[in-house]
């Protein structure tokens, strides 16, 4: 079983840097999600694809950042000029309907740290 | 706006106790409701959900939680807590807009358990 897998688990990288991380959902999901989750705070919402379109982007998703869904498998989200506050667990969701008449699985996460 | 609150940042219980975790959530129409854990280094785990019927909602793991709608709570609750129910719980409310819905989440409350 293949549950929602992200790539990478850990990212380390220079102020200034541009980032990229993968996030590929359980086969047949049309829906993803992505949050970003601060230290001492829960998951806030980033941003939502309903197959490859990108149906919704929060306003905590300034112009340095971008993602994408191609053909509506796997996404990436890309940090441009990464910043310290940046730092945080980026954590990407998919279900395969509707919430909450289905259920929205989780990955593990990509840890940002920006030094 | 939509949004949730946990009053509790930390509570700490012995093995074998029972645990109440509270929940209240601001929104305007009948909400959906959630109860997420999240151990360290994995995924967001769905516990249980409320969308109609029935206010008291059982879940996985032994966990039930109650909606209350006059006072605006889902607390989650274990008539006796296990030692591996040490882990960070978060609620969550479906907020719907533009034809979805997307999870808020509350700032979470970790859990430890004293043996």
């Amino acid at each position: 079983d293949t549950g929602v897998s992200q790539n990478p688990r850990h990212k380390i990288t220079k102020r200034g840097q541009n980032v990229t991380f993968r996030c590929d959902p359980i086969s047949e999901h049309n829906r993803l999600y992505w949050y970003r989750q601060t230290l001492g705070q829960g998951p806030e919402f980033l941003t939502y694809f309903q197959n490859e379109a990108q149906l919704e982007k929060s306003r905590l998703l300034s112009d340095r950042f971008s993602a994408e869904r191609p053909k509506g498998s796997f996404s990436t989200l890309e940090i441009q000029r990464t910043e310290q506050g940046d730092s945080a667990m980026y954590l990407c969701a998919s279900s395969p309907g509707q919430i909450p008449n289905t259920e929205a699985f989780f990955g593990q996460g990509t840890r940002l740290t920006v030094v | 706006a939509q949004s949730v609150t946990q009053p509790d940042i930390h509570i700490t219980v012995s093995e074998g106790a029972s645990l109440e975790l509270r929940c209240n959530y601001s929104y305007g129409a009948t909400p959906y409701l959630f109860w997420y854990v999240q151990s360290p280094g994995q995924g967001l785990q769905l516990l249980l959900k409320y969308f109609s019927g029935d206010t008291l909602v059982q879940g996985i793991k032994g966990f039930e939680a109650e909606f209350k709608r006059s006072q605006s709570s889902f607390n989650l609750r274990k008539p006796s807590v296990h030692w591996s129910d040490a882990a960070e719980y978060f609620c969550a409310v479906g907020s719907f807009s533009g034809g979805y819905n997307k999870l808020i989440f509350g700032a979470g409350t970790r859990l430890a358990v004293h043996p």
